[in-house]
Order: structure tokens, then C-alpha cells, then sequence
């Protein structure tokens, strides 16, 4: 078991560029959730996947934001014509379904955008 | 979820008992009460979760009350590497596909040598 890992862990991009995050979680988890988290704040619900179907989206999620799990194992997080609030520190995390479905997170992705 | 309620910040010193209050008055009967923790840079990880009964694990204790209406995260022997934010969640057990979790801002554990 290597964990949940991110990449990249730090991206700084210029506003108006579009940038791709990517998350592999825990081998037999079939949940994946990202968060975002700014400084000094509690993470922030953006999304959920059960396998390969999004089953929540956050109204934060705007229409900039798309997230995917094609194959229901690694997923992706791409931000679209980025700007300066979008930078925070984006986490991935994974459960197995059943029982408390602990949350598994990953280092995240800090998002810099200039 | 309902609301959790937390100190800002406590402060502790090394290889001292640590206990952090939660107060969630609004708890509902099928509610697990969560706690996860996030050292600096790093996500946040699972330390412990209960439903009535007080539970212990390699990592912390959980005492709850008997009205569930707060609880208390006991760390035994604080350490330096046990500085780290904590967050009290609570959990549904009935919320079928509302799996996320709703953060606070949780207590800052500064741990003094």
C-alpha cells in the first residue's frame, strides 16, 4: 500500500493558462474525492467519484473546473483559464466503500497562479 | 452535517497529556463523530471515530459524552510531531451518497520541548 500520491506537488501557472492535476488512489478504493484548501482554512469539498460515476459536485466546482475518472482508477482535476483565486492547495482522497469510509488524502497539489 | 465547534488554537508541552474539545450540540442519533488532523504541508490524515462508546487506537483516545454533545480527542503523550491542526467532523451514517466530509476550522496543537 504506497498511499494516495499527487502530481505534480507544486505548479505555478500565469492566469489565463489551463493546468491538469492527477490523483492515484489506494489500489482497491473505489471512492475519490477532491478537496481545495486555502490558507488557514479547512479543506473544501469540490467532488466525488464512486468508481468511474461523479456522484457530487460542489457548486465551487464553476464551469472552469472538470474532474474524471475514465477507467475508475486514477483521476484528474483540470482547471480552465485559471485566475489568481484559484490558488490554494488542491487534496485528493480515497475510501473503500462500506463500513466509515475513512478518507485517505494524498500531499496535494499547491496551485500558484501569478 | 451538523456543526462542530472548536478552541482556535491550544498549546501543550512535550510528552504531557492533551486533551481537545469538541462541542457538536446538534448531533443526530446516526452521526459518527470523526477526527482527522493535517501536519503542516502535508494532507490531513484519519486519527480516530466514534459513535457512543469511548474508543482507542494506537494513535489517541476518544472520550464522548453521554449526550453526544461533545467529545474530546485525548492524545496520552504529546510529542512534537503531534503539532498539527485537528478537525472534529461529524458524520452521517445514513447520508447514502453524500460521502464528503465538512471541514472547520479545526484547533491548532502547538507542542512545546
Amino acid at each position: 500500500d504506497t498511499g494516495v500520491s499527487q502530481n505534480p506537488r507544486h505548479k505555478i501557472t500565469k492566469r489565463g493558462q489551463n493546468v491538469t492535476f492527477r490523483c492515484d488512489p489506494i489500489s482497491e478504493h473505489n471512492r475519490l474525492y477532491w478537496y481545495r484548501q486555502t490558507l488557514g482554512q479547512g479543506p473544501e469539498f469540490l467532488t466525488y467519484f464512486q468508481n468511474e460515476a461523479q456522484l457530487e459536485k460542489s457548486r465551487l466546482l464553476s464551469d472552469r473546473f472538470s474532474a474524471e475518472r475514465p477507467k475508475g482508477s486514477f483521476s484528474t482535476l483540470e482547471i480552465q483559464r485559471t485566475e489568481q483565486g484559484d490558488s490554494a492547495m488542491y487534496l485528493c482522497a480515497s475510501s473503500l466503500r462500506g463500513g466509515q469510509d475513512t478518507q485517505y488524502f494524498g500531499p496535494g497539489t499547491r496551485l500558484t497562479v501569478l | 452535517d451538523a456543526k462542530t465547534t472548536q478552541p482556535n488554537s491550544m498549546e501543550s508541552n512535550e510528552e504531557e497529556p492533551v486533551h481537545l474539545p469538541c462541542n457538536h450540540s446538534t448531533i443526530s442519533g446516526t452521526d459518527y463523530i470523526h477526527w482527522y488532523r493535517q501536519l503542516p504541508s502535508q494532507g490531513p490524515e484519519y486519527v480516530i471515530h466514534g459513535l457512543t462508546s469511548n474508543v482507542n487506537n494506537r494513535m489517541a483516545s476518544l472520550a464522548i459524552a453521554e449526550d453526544r454533545k461533545s467529545s474530546t480527542l485525548i492524545l496520552h503523550r504529546a510529542t512534537l510531531r503531534d503539532a498539527a491542526v485537528y478537525y472534529c467532523i461529524l458524520r452521517d451514517a445514513n447520508a447514502g451518497n453524500n460521502r464528503k466530509l465538512i471541514w472547520g476550522l479545526g484547533t491548532s496543537l502547538a507542542v512545546n520541548p
